[in-house]
């Protein structure tokens, strides 16, 4: 059974870049079965997906995120990341990683972390 | 990008009731429309996938249905545990997309 943890910081100052990391458990993320994404959610808000990855290296952005957002394999570890760059406020949410992306929905889901911009 | 509308977006329902949630989208997305549930604190659970299949361990109260566009999750006798949140999200097209959620509230 497929599971997914995220790690890293928990605050994050204004400019600087928000990292992530999900370890993957259970299975390979290098396998041409699946994709691998974030998902982030605001406070009180709805979910919104930042990006996915595909084991070949192919990478999804989300067009309104995409000039800041960088996601990335470790196959050594059984890990993926994100980098967010030039966080502001708006970016404070709790990121989750997923299994999903292409022509399968997200899931499982990783508990999620919240990140705090804040100086 | 294919956006997806949800309603309503509160729902206030009693245990036993049957709630109906729609969710339709700007454009085709191919029966490729998962239902994920949502509770406090907790990550969203994908519940139904291809428009109408129930994941393993989902209860047979859950049901969905597709006509074009429009999207509908059906709980048939709600119970204490499915008071939650409840997003779809389309899988066809980039952008992957989220409605913006339904909340079940206890009435």
């Amino acid at each position: 059974q497929v599971q997914l943890r995220e790690s890293g910081p928990g605050l994050v100052k204004p400019s600087e870049t928000l990292s992530l990391t999900c370890t993957v458990s259970g299975g390979s993320i290098n396998s041409s079965a699946h994709y691998w994404g974030w998902i982030r959610q605001p406070p009180g808000k709805g979910l919104e997906w930042v990006a996915s990855v595909y084991f070949r290296g192919y990478t999804y952005y989300n067009p309104s995120l995409k000039s800041r957002v960088t996601i990335s394999l470790d196959t050594s570890k059984n890990q993926f990341s994100l980098k967010l760059a030039s966080v502001t406020a708006a970016d404070t949410a709790v990121y989750f990683c997923a299994r999903g992306g292409i022509v399968a929905p997200f899931a499982p889901w990783g508990q999620g972390t919240l990140v705090t911009v804040s100086s | 990008d294919i956006q997806l509308t949800q309603s309503p977006s509160t729902l206030s329902a009693s245990v036993g009731d049957r709630v109906t949630i729609t969710c339709r989208a700007s454009q085709s997305v191919l029966s490729r429309l998962a239902w994920h549930q949502q509770k406090p604190g907790k990550a969203p659970k994908l519940l139904i996938s291809k428009a109408s299949e129930l994941e393993s361990g989902v209860p047979f109260r859950f049901s969905g249905s597709e006509f074009g566009t429009e999207f509908t999750l059906t709980i048939s006798g709600l119970q204490p545990d499915d008071f939650a949140t409840y997003y779809c999200q389309q899988y066809n097209s980039y952008p992957w997309t989220f409605g913006q959620g339904t909340k079940v509230e206890i009435k």
